[in-house]
């Protein structure tokens, strides 16, 4: 079974609009935690953000938060005022345990960002 | 900072052909290491992960191996080429904090076409 699940290959957004990229997770271990990562077309990976199994309140870093619902078992990317260099290949992972384990990515969504 | 270099950034070879790609890093000790493959498209593949010198975890039974013969040195290796190994493999590097970790931190990856 996929333990990251992002249901959506290809989203638009138009500039300047706030834009949800969906991610679903599936574990059983009660300490795990949730990242997103941003690829250009240059073939880099770029950490975005990061959240914890027991984080109390749901991550942000500049116009990137993160909506944790733990009970949804979903872990979505808001990006607010979209730019147009925002357009990417957008990968939500997961670390389940706090050690030593490696990250499983999903499949990825691709942002493209409309003038 | 952590820093990552792989070589070589491009590389073309025939079926049947062997294969090293490199990847060392510099700012930073003991880190655990990684090796993803991303066909063109595509999710990330986790294929080897390294908590320590000569300690490899194989994620996916194929024709590559690796190796850390130093504390800041992963290779990847085939014996063989198929033409199914093309991709663009990455390597990425986490540095362990008190038992939790946040990021991966990825280098500029390789591109691997076999013909």
């Amino acid at each position: 079974a996929q333990k990251i699940t992002q249901t959506q290959p290809g989203m638009f957004v138009q500039e300047k609009e706030a834009v949800t990229l969906d991610c679903t997770y599936d574990t059983s271990d009660p300490s795990y935690g949730l990242f997103w990562y941003k690829q250009p077309s240059s073939g880099e990976m770029i950490f975005l953000i990061y959240q914890g199994s027991y984080d109390q309140q749901n991550a942000t870093e500049g116009r990137y938060s993160l909506n944790f619902q733990k009970a949804r078992k979903s872990a979505n990317l808001v990006i607010s005022a979209s730019q147009l260099g925002d357009s990417a290949m957008y990968f939500c992972a997961m670390r389940e345990g706090l050690a030593d384990t490696p990250l499983v990515f999903g499949k990825g969504t691709r942002l493209s960002v409309i003038a | 900072s952590q820093t990552i270099h792989q070589w070589p950034a491009t590389l073309v070879q025939p079926v049947g052909s062997p294969l090293s790609l490199e990847c060392t890093v510099e700012g930073t000790s003991n880190p655990n290491l990684y090796w993803y493959r991303q066909a063109a498209g595509r999710g990330l593949q986790l294929l080897f992960y390294s908590v320590g010198i000569g300690q490899i975890s194989s994620e996916v039974p194929q024709n590559l191996s690796a190796s850390r013969p130093q504390d800041r040195q992963f290779i990847l290796s085939s014996k063989k080429l198929l033409l199914s190994d093309s991709g663009f493999y990455l390597c990425a590097l986490e540095v362990m904090e008190t038992g939790t970790s946040y990021e991966q931190y990825f280098g500029p990856g390789t591109r691997l076409t076999v013909t």
